[in-house]
């Protein structure tokens, strides 16, 4: 069943803590996203992964970073969480360029 | 470097009304273009894809027509239905192998009896 899952799907956090967001997919995509969602601003691009180990930074990367050890893993780290980071975060992934990515059912983060 | 527009960020309609949101784009490169709806706390799903040749997608009732001279790609449904409120996002693909996927900010659309 091909399937982008996201792991916590909801996480409250203080201001100060690190996060970790998690993401996997079984159809061995290569290309894998981290996008936020904003009322008003859409989809924004944090991150993206060709590969393991090989990572870029999206519009928005500040604040966050990324791992990605396995294909079908691919983790979002935020450092010292700030309140403006609360938001709904999507994970994606895609086999090639003219394929749609499929996205994750998202994890809704506040930070207080 | 690419952009997707979408100007509107709420569309009213009266249910049985014809649908069409509005989706233009900026790409070097003649890009794929996608349409993907969102409902109430749930992911981004694929809505349509525009095809290589002029073939026009169609899903669910839904139809969108790649027009490169204007580089549009806009939503269109005969009438609408109260289960298509939702969000609607336009995205790009550049076709020459690149890997990002760039999103419209979205047009909400509430369909009311």
């Amino acid at each position: 069943d091909m399937k982008v899952t996201q792991m916590p799907r909801y996480l409250i956090k203080r201001m100060g803590e690190n996060v970790l967001l998690e993401c996997g997919q079984d159809m061995s995509h290569e290309t894998m996203y981290w996008y936020r969602q904003d009322p008003g601003l859409g989809l924004q691009l944090i991150y993206i992964s060709y590969d393991v180990d090989s990572n870029s930074e999206g519009d928005i990367p500040k604040g966050y970073r990324v791992s990605r050890k396995k294909r079908e893993h691919f983790s979002l780290i935020l450092d010292s969480a700030k309140t403006n980071q609360t938001s709904v975060y999507f994970c994606a992934s895609r086999r090639n360029n003219n394929q749609a990515p499929l996205f994750g059912e998202g994890t809704r983060l506040s930070v207080l | 470097g690419d952009s997707v527009t979408q100007t509107e960020g709420l569309v009213t309609l009266t249910e049985g009304l014809p649908v069409m949101l509005n989706c233009t784009y900026q790409s070097t490169y003649s890009p794929f273009l996608f349409w993907y709806v969102q409902h109430l706390n749930e992911a981004p799903k694929l809505l349509l894809k525009s095809f290589t040749d002029n073939k026009r997608p169609e899903h669910q009732g839904f139809h969108a027509t790649l027009h490169k001279s204007s580089s549009s790609f806009h939503l269109q449904k005969s009438s609408a239905q109260l289960s298509d409120s939702a969000l609607y996002y336009c995205a790009l693909s550049d076709r020459t192998g690149g890997y990002k996927v760039v999103f419209g900010s979205g047009t909400r659309l509430l369909v009311s009896p």
